[in-house]
């Protein structure tokens, strides 16, 4: 398994611009987020979803929109980059059944808006 | 709504001297929570979690953590540091509509 891969590892937005960030998965989990990291923030929500066609709002879903059409799949698109955006950004699933409810994290992407 | 508070940003401890990093939340409901650890330049990886059953539960490289209902807190805590320890520790707890939100985290610094 490869479990959770991110696309692309870095990249250089310029204000205004949109984007996708893509996120698969390949361990048949219900369940994915996107997380943002920013220094002395930690990690915050951003959107989740429990399964595909179902989304839901994070802490700073703002800026942000999620699709989820199929199981695999979580990709995050901005809309109009900001610098406010400048970040390292987390996706992450889990099987939300039975007692595995622990997260698995792909290596993260670090988004740069100037 | 939910919330989990990590109340120290920095934790230094010798090598050898037993460990706590603090944890305590805010959910509706019965509480699934969560120690994850990431090392530099890396993501972030599930140390142990508290679900059901026995207060004190037992995770990977030897962390344990202790889940108190009365206080709303999940320490981490580990008998005897290691400088390998030293990285950044966070807390997670989810809800019952399955939403997980992550402490703002607490760097570790095991000193030699």
């Amino acid at each position: 398994n490869a479990g959770v891969t991110q696309t692309p590892k870095f990249q250089v937005l310029k204000t205004g611009q949109s984007m996708t960030l893509q996120c698969a998965q390949d361990m048949n989990h219900e369940y994915m987020s996107w997380y943002r990291q920013d220094p002395g923030m930690g990690l915050r929500l951003i959107h989740y979803s429990v399964g595909a066609g179902i989304t839901d709002q994070g802490e700073v879903p703002n800026g942000y929109n999620v699709s989820r059409s199929t199981t695999e799949d979580f990709p995050l698109r901005l809309l109009s980059a900001a610098p406010s955006q400048t970040s390292v950004y987390f996706c992450a699933s889990s099987d939300p059944s039975g007692g595995n409810r622990e997260q698995y994290f792909g290596p993260g992407t670090r988004l740069t808006v100037t | 709504a939910q919330s989990v508070a990590q109340p120290e940003d920095q934790v230094n401890v010798a090598e050898g001297n037993p460990l706590t990093v603090k944890c305590t939340y805010s959910v509706s409901g019965n509480p699934y929570l969560f120690w994850y650890v990431q090392y530099p330049n890396r993501g972030l990886q599930f140390l142990l979690k508290y679900i059901t059953g026995d207060n004190l539960v037992k995770g990977s490289y030897g962390f344990e953590a202790e889940f108190n209902k009365s206080q709303t807190s999940f320490h981490l805590k580990k008998p005897s540091a290691l400088v390998s320890d030293s990285a950044l520790y966070f807390c997670a707890v989810r809800d019952i509509r399955d939403k997980i939100i992550f402490g703002k985290g607490t760097r570790l610094h095991i000193l030699p």
